[in-house]
């Protein structure tokens, strides 16, 4: 497809398990983002990859938290022993270039709820 | 660090009003403010992006405009349509990176 693809749509994980969400970025973007909405804390950055460079991890907020990004396309973003604070919606966006005046492209979401 | 506020946090209008939605952002060091739209269970669409050294962005009905000194952005919607119901953000780009900061968003209902 033409979009910034993700998956599960939906995922419903047990206090303590591990989750996967992917992403499949546009074709040809060459960098990818990973964002958080929740209700109490809106959007949140969590992190970016750029090309080849190091990611940019600053907004991960535990170690639980692990994001990779095989052969610069797609990407998995991997949270340990969940919780429930984690219940969100996590978004992935893409972007030509990570540079200013990029359009960035947003998927519909991986939508996890810990129970 | 910084903040960006969106006020109000929910408005609603018949349709034919004009919509005037406020952003706000604490450090005015940006690269460019971006403007979304988000619809019930989707994710967000880019509608506008101002650069830092513009004073406004237009497309079709949408405006936006740019003080950057003051900390301020104002997305104005001409002639609002039922369609264009959803959830407005504005986002900031401190570092050029596309690594944004949001605001909490405006809800816009626009009644037939």
């Amino acid at each position: 497809g033409a979009g910034v693809s993700q998956s599960p749509s939906n995922k419903v994980t047990e206090k303590g398990k591990d989750v996967e969400l992917r992403c499949d970025p546009i074709s040809g973007h060459t960098a990818l983002y990973w964002y958080r909405q929740s209700l109490g804390q809106g959007l949140e950055f969590l992190i970016y990859f750029q090309g080849n460079s190091a990611p940019d991890k600053s907004g991960l907020p535990s170690d639980r938290f692990s994001a990779e990004r095989t052969g610069g396309s797609v990407s998995t973003l991997t949270i340990q022993r969940t919780q429930q604070e984690d219940s969100a919606v996590y978004l992935c966006a893409s972007s030509l270039l990570a540079s200013s005046g990029n359009t960035i492209y947003f998927g519909e979401g991986s939508w996890l709820t810990v129970v | 660090k910084q903040e960006v506020t969106q006020i109000p946090a929910a408005l609603s209008v018949p349709e034919g009003e004009n919509l005037v939605l406020n952003c706000s952002f604490t450090d005015s060091a940006i690269y460019n403010l971006q403007w979304f739209r988000q619809d019930p269970g989707k994710g967000l669409t880019s509608l506008l992006l101002i650069q830092s050294s513009q004073r406004e962005q237009t497309s079709g009905r949408l405006n936006a405009s740019l003080d950057k000194s003051s900390g301020r952005s104002t997305l104005y919607i001409a002639a609002s349509q039922p369609g264009d119901s959803a959830t407005y953000l504005c986002a900031v780009d401190k570092a050029a990176g596309n690594k944004l900061t949001f605001g909490g968003g405006t809800r816009v209902l626009v009644k037939p």
